[in-house]
Order: C-alpha cells, then sequence, then structure tokens
C-alpha cells in the first residue's frame, strides 16, 4: 500500500528565510509524488509533481522539491519565504491501478512571519 | 474554460436533510473524483467514476451516493445528513493518460 507521512503539522518561518516542509512516503515501487498549496478559504493548486523524470523538480513561486529513494523523502524548500506563502501544503501520492486516486498527507501549515 | 466547477459553495443543512451536490467540469476527462476534507486528515476519497455511468466506492462512502449520467458532471448525494459529514468537499478530475488531478474550489457544508 502506497501512503506519506508530513512530519511536521506546523512550520513557522521569518520572511525571507529558508523553507523547508517535511514529507516521507511508502510506495513498493517508483512512485509519481506531488505537492499541492491550499490557501485560506480556497482550492488545491498544484505547486508540482515528480513522474520519475529529474529528481530535482521546480515547481510555481520558487518552490522546488527533491524526490530521494534512498530516503524515500520528497521535501519541498524554498530558498526566501514571502507572506503569500502563508497556507497548507499536502504531499501527495498517486496511487496506481484503476482509481488512479491521490493519496493525500495530514497536511503542514506554513506560518510566515514578518 | 472553467475548469472544474461546484456547486453550491456552502450549505447549511439540519440532520436527516437530504442534498445534491454538483461538479461539473469542461476539460472532457473521464476520471472524477469526490473527497472529503477535514482538520489534521487531509482529504480522503468518498467515491470516484472511471468515465460516464460508472462509479465505485473510495476510503470513506458511507453516507453519501454518487451520478455520472453525462461525463461532464459527477453528483454527490447526501440522503440524511448527519454532523459527521460537517466538511469541504472537493471534487476533481483528471485526463485518462496524466497523474494529475484538477480541483474544484469546494463545498463547505454544515449539518446541525
Amino acid at each position: 500500500a502506497q501512503s506519506v507521512t508530513q512530519l511536521d503539522s506546523h512550520v513557522s518561518v521569518s520572511e525571507g528565510t529558508p523553507v523547508l516542509l517535511r514529507c516521507n512516503y511508502s510506495s513498493s515501487y517508483s512512485p509519481s509524488l506531488f505537492w499541492y498549496v491550499q490557501h485560506p478559504n480556497k482550492g488545491l493548486q498544484l505547486l508540482l509533481k515528480y513522474t520519475s523524470a529529474a529528481t530535482l523538480v521546480k515547481g510555481i513561486n520558487g518552490f522546488e522539491a527533491e524526490f530521494k529513494k534512498s530516503e524515500t523523502s520528497f521535501h519541498l524548500t524554498k530558498p526566501s519565504a514571502h507572506m503569500s506563502d502563508a497556507a497548507e501544503y499536502f504531499c501527495v501520492v498517486f496511487s496506481s491501478g484503476n482509481t488512479g486516486k491521490l493519496i493525500f498527507g495530514q497536511g503542514t501549515t506554513l506560518q510566515v512571519k514578518p | 474554460n472553467a475548469g472544474v466547477t461546484q456547486t453550491p459553495k456552502f450549505r447549511v443543512l439540519k440532520t436527516g436533510q437530504s442534498m445534491t451536490l454538483l461538479c461539473a467540469q469542461d476539460m472532457n476527462h473521464e476520471y472524477m473524483y469526490w473527497y472529503r476534507q477535514d482538520p489534521g486528515m487531509g482529504l480522503r476519497l468518498i467515491h470516484y467514476s472511471v468515465g460516464e455511468g460508472t462509479t465505485a466506492k473510495g476510503e470513506v462512502p458511507d453516507g453519501y451516493n454518487v451520478s455520472r449520467l453525462k461525463k461532464q458532471n459527477f453528483l454527490l448525494g447526501l440522503e440524511s445528513a448527519a454532523p459527521s459529514q460537517t466538511s469541504v468537499y472537493f471534487c476533481a478530475s483528471r485526463d485518462a493518460l496524466s497523474y494529475e488531478q484538477y480541483f474544484g474550489p469546494g463545498t463547505r457544508l454544515t449539518v446541525t
């Protein structure tokens, strides 16, 4: 069975400092992984996706994530946080098979302090 | 091109009432999904459809029914609402050849 675990439920950073949101996955084969962002009272927006191409994936708004098979991790990073980055972030794995469903982590709330 | 739309955006129900949530997509996607989002639990799959006229159960199907009579629409029904169904409901769709799902803006449902 596939699963994702987001290691922090809440992360707080100061504006202009780096962001690290941690995600570990469990999968018996090479997974497809995503990061989605949800701003308050909004829908979900795709930040970036990994589908077995380059292990360093660049997304929108300066975010990137690195797929590390040896560590079963897919951590999300950004060099410099902006106030507009404050949101909830979900690490997601694509479940193969007929459903094609997404399996979501529990979410990490990112707080950005001025 | 509106993408994925959901109707209504907000709703308050009393226990025992029924309602239907409508999801519509204009991308000609085969697959459609209904999720519910609860604090600290991410999104959980309620039901899904792999094509017009087909539906299947997800992780948390109890208390819900769905129908996919037209390819572009996916309806989620609550026959007898319960307070435990208070949640934010998201619809999503995807193309058969892609992993990426496109989400609607959500419906916030409160059952009192």
